[in-house]
């Protein structure tokens, strides 16, 4: 079984409808990160916690949230979804401390018709 | 803001070739920086992380080196095979926030 995994890997929505994309993890981290991948573009930091009571913006939250249910689980919402929020999405976690090395999930890819 | 670039976009190559991948950052406040591969439709597996302070680390054809001065890091595959082709991506953590910026990676094809 996966360290980090997400559920669900593929989902077709329409624009406006609430979506969660689920990760949990058995690494034991502290540190878990949601981030979206576009063509070209690399990977963008959306939101990240260092603990369950520690959530923190990244360079692109606007039209998300999330909630640290426990250590180790780390969900992401679109509460109304946009076509521009069609991307793969990846959850992340990783050790405390400044040289904890990063471990990616699957990925999420999320289609917003 | 830190910006990360990696150079080629893609890269072809027949197999057994060495080859060597770019990666550069803009602002050299960095804690590490990380190599990770990833295969289409796939997340993102580590390869090699190398400390700020470090010059450079190895794992079986894989070496990079960092060059935190000059904003630089370059990631060498020895003995090119097909099973390498892939997406590599670089990405630094920062000194503040403690984030992660990723360049939007290198698509590499080893031809057989």
């Amino acid at each position: 079984d996966a360290d980090v995994t997400q559920t669900p890997r593929n989902r077709i929505t329409k624009t406006g409808k609430r979506i969660m994309l689920e990760c949990s993890q058995t690494k034991g981290h502290d540190r878990m990160y949601w981030y979206r991948q576009d063509p070209g573009l690399g990977l963008r930091l959306i939101y990240y916690s260092f603990d369950v009571k520690d959530i923190n913006k990244g360079e692109i939250s606007d039209g998300y949230s999330v909630s640290r249910q426990a250590q180790a689980k780390f969900s992401l919402s679109l509460e109304s979804a946009i076509p521009n929020q069609t991307a793969l999405y990846f959850c992340a976690t990783a050790l405390a401390g400044a040289s904890g090395e990063l471990f990616f999930g699957e990925g999420s890819r999320l289609t917003v018709l | 803001k830190q910006e990360v670039t990696q150079i080629p976009a893609a890269l072809s190559v027949p197999e057994g070739e060495n080859l060597v991948l770019n990666c550069s950052f803009t602002d050299s406040a960095i804690y590490n920086l990380q190599w990770f591969r990833q295969d289409p439709g796939k997340g993102l597996t580590s390869l090699l992380l190398i400390q700020s302070s470090q010059r450079e680390q190895t794992s079986g054809r894989l070496n990079a080196s960092l060059d935190k001065s000059s904003g630089r890091s370059t990631l060498y595959i020895a003995a090119s095979q097909p099973g390498d082709s892939a997406t590599y991506l670089c990405a630094v953590r920062l000194e503040y926030g403690n984030k992660l910026v990723f360049g939007a990676g290198t698509i590499l094809r080893v031809k057989s």
